[in-house]
């Protein structure tokens, strides 16, 4: 079965700062989507960004990027020049490509953006 | 579009008691699942749809019931309400081709008392 391991409960970020969120995960197979999702207070939670497998390139969404290492099974998720409202809990899925593909879990980040 | 919706929102229930979590999603999509969010834990997988009539369980079935008679609902059963259901529910659908990921309902927070 695949883990996913997001090893910083707690982040911290001034505005305007660049942050990286770590996540690793283990798995056998060759082909899977990674995702980070934003949960916000409000409990919503939103697809930041997606990144398959088999793309050697890096996902980049405006202030948002990855760092993919297929070798090293990591998956970090950069943010830059961050605002108030990136302040959230952010978690790091996987999902393999078969037919009962299903999203495995990390426990997730907290973030804090200051002034 | 109304995409995935969730209901109620929010519930109190007494310990034996029975209730049954609504969802629903207007997008066509084949993959329905059920998850739990409890704090430090992250999300885990109750159970889970791959389409109409079929059903399986993730990785915290147990008090649990599902069944999927339209591709439209996908409603979450629970039988005798514990204490260890006190939790965060929510509801999530996807496609079977292209991913884009799960697209997400807005949760339904339950207590039991």
């Amino acid at each position: 079965a695949q883990t996913v391991t997001q090893s910083q409960p707690e982040m911290s970020v001034q505005e305007a700062e660049t942050v990286t969120l770590s996540c690793t995960y283990d798995t056998s197979e060759s082909d899977y989507y990674l995702f980070w999702y934003k949960q916000p207070p409000s409990r919503q939670m939103i697809l930041v960004i997606r990144q398959e497998a088999y793309k050697q390139q890096n996902a980049t969404e405006n202030r948002f990027s990855v760092n993919f290492q297929k070798a090293a099974k990591s998956f970090s998720l950069k943010i830059s020049d961050s605002q108030l409202g990136d302040a959230a809990m952010y978690f790091c899925a996987y999902r393999s490509t078969g037919t009962a593909s299903k999203l495995t879990f990390g426990t997730g980040t907290r973030l804090q953006v200051t002034l | 579009n109304a995409g995935v919706t969730q209901t109620p929102k929010f519930q109190v229930l007494k310990t034996g008691q029975s209730m049954t979590l609504q969802c629903a999603q207007d997008m066509n999509h084949e993959y329905m699942s059920w998850y739990r969010q409890d704090p430090g834990m992250g999300l885990r997988l109750i159970h889970y749809s791959v389409g109409a009539g079929i059903t399986d369980q993730g990785e915290v079935p147990n008090g649990y019931n599902v069944s999927r008679s339209t591709t439209e609902d996908f409603p979450l059963r629970l039988l005798s309400a514990a204490p260890s259901q006190t939790s965060v529910y929510f509801c999530a659908s996807s496609t079977a081709g292209r991913v884009d990921g799960y697209t997400f309902g807005s949760g339904t927070r339950l207590t039991v008392v």
